[in-house]
């Protein structure tokens, strides 16, 4: 169980151009979702916050209008790097809190590698 | 907001022999404590998680002991083997963050056979 996945894995495009990523919790409901960005061999950053139904908390220092975040549902985040630049190519990792769970227990999904031409 | 440090960056070890890796984080409020296994090119995995309510938790080879005076918590790996050979992740969150997680740097264990 806990099972998140993201779409795509690996995504390449010129710069300028939006990229949309998917976050999904594949066999449970997830009240909150969390995007990462991980530099090669670094920790994992916090982006933001996403809320079903809810504007996403954006962390200090990231810029909510080139991430938008949309948490359309109780199983869907996603993540839209608008304009994007080469500075902007890292890997981008998504987690999920369960609904039903009273911990703040986080599962993690497969990451999705961005690179900005 | 919390900040999280983590020792050391890098860990060699001989297969058998336990490793430990030790985390500081500043938020006193933070009441959650998750470790990670991050392995190269995967998802960070659960390996175990800790509440403030409890002082050391254990789960085969693996332990974790936390201080909340001291604002400390750290991870023993026991009889240590290749495959246990990754990056560890502490985090703390809970409390005030709302169920948000801040980890550590990460530390690079390798176990050699």
């Amino acid at each position: 169980g806990a099972v998140v996945s993201q779409h795509p894995s690996r995504v390449i495009c010129k710069s300028g151009t939006s990229v949309k990523i998917e976050c999904r919790s594949l066999d449970f409901q997830a009240t909150t979702m969390f995007w990462y960005r991980q530099f090669p061999k670094q920790s994992l950053m916090l982006m933001a916050t996403s809320n079903e139904g809810s504007k996403a908390t954006y962390e200090q220092g990231v810029e909510k209008d080139k991430f938008l975040i949309n948490h359309a549902s109780l199983t869907l985040s996603t993540l839209t790097v608008t304009s994007a630049h080469p500075e902007d190519s890292s890997f981008y990792i998504c987690s999920a809190s369960p609904r039903t769970s009273y911990t703040d227990t986080q599962y993690f999904g497969p990451g999705t590698r961005l690179t900005v031409l | 907001g919390e900040n999280v440090e983590q020792h050391p960056s890098t860990l060699s070890v001989q297969e058998g022999d336990s490793a430990v890796i030790k985390c500081t984080y500043s938020d006193s409020a933070s009441n959650y404590f998750p470790w990670y296994k991050q392995e190269l090119g995967k998802r960070p995995q659960l390996i175990i998680d800790i509440r403030s309510n409890v002082g050391e938790k254990k789960d085969q080879r693996i332990a974790v002991t936390l201080n909340k005076t001291a604002k400390h918590f750290s991870l023993h790996i026991t009889e240590t083997q290749p495959e246990d050979s990754a990056v560890y992740f502490c985090a703390a969150g809970g409390g005030s963050t709302l169920g948000r997680l801040y980890f550590g740097r990460g530390t690079q264990l390798t176990v050699w056979p």
